[in-house]
């Protein structure tokens, strides 16, 4: 089973407030992370997924850098709105097979 | 397009019993899985299908069975229902290693 730890498990922040938060993985046998945004009572949609080690990915407010030597990713939210309130999953896929290893998620919530 | 859809939405069952989540997907994915969700593990694999006629195992895989009937459909059978199978089943689909598309869930509840 591989490990893939995601911290904090929640934030609370004002709206207005940048924050960001961490995903780790093993950084060996690296194949692509993936970012999900899970809003309550809905399912999963895909934010990013990114490959190569260094990469950035940037989608209006929200942004991801990947470190797959050290076995890292942050995502980072600028200006947070209340709508950015949600789950923020990782998921690590190894260049083993066809599965992803979900994180258990970090639940950030913006005060308006 | 509906992208992926669950059948049930809500299921209550008594332990012993049987039943089967039914799962299917418009998009011509290769690759469908079932994730389970409890609360603080986050999505688990049961079960994947990388292509029509191929099933894996995934993380937590017992008490499981799985179905890849073509393409479109993917099925969970629950032979004999247990309370540890209380959770909420996500199926999912994408194109092989691509970001997963996912359905809205059915909430299972083993009495």
């Amino acid at each position: 089973i591989l490990n893939v730890e995601q911290s904090p498990q929640s934030l609370h922040v004002q709206e207005g407030d940048s924050t960001n938060f961490t995903c780790s993985f093993p950084s060996s046998n690296f194949y692509a992370l993936h970012w999900y945004r899970w809003e309550t009572a809905k399912s999963p949609k895909a934010l990013f997924v990114m490959t190569l080690n260094g990469d950035e990915k940037k989608k209006g407010r929200i942004s991801a850098t990947l470190n797959t030597k050290e076995g890292y990713s942050y995502l980072y939210i600028k200006g947070s709105q209340p709508e950015d309130s949600a789950t923020y999953l990782c998921a690590f896929r190894n260049n083993a097979g066809n599965m992803l290893t979900f994180g258990g998620g970090t639940r950030l919530m913006v005060k308006p | 397009n509906a992208g992926v859809t669950q059948t049930p939405k809500f299921q209550v069952l008594k332990t012993g019993q049987s039943m089967t989540l039914q799962c299917a997907q418009d998009m011509n994915h290769n690759s469908m899985y079932w994730y389970r969700q409890d609360p603080g593990m986050g999505l688990r694999l049961i079960y994947y299908s990388a292509s029509e006629g191929t099933t894996d195992k995934g993380e937590v895989p017992n008490g499981y069975n799985v179905s890849r009937l073509n393409k479109r459909e993917f099925s969970l059978r629950l032979e004999s229902a247990a309370p540890s199978q209380t959770s909420v089943y996500f199926c999912a689909s994408s194109v092989g290693i691509l970001e997963q598309f996912f359905g809205p869930g059915t909430r299972l509840t083993v009495l």
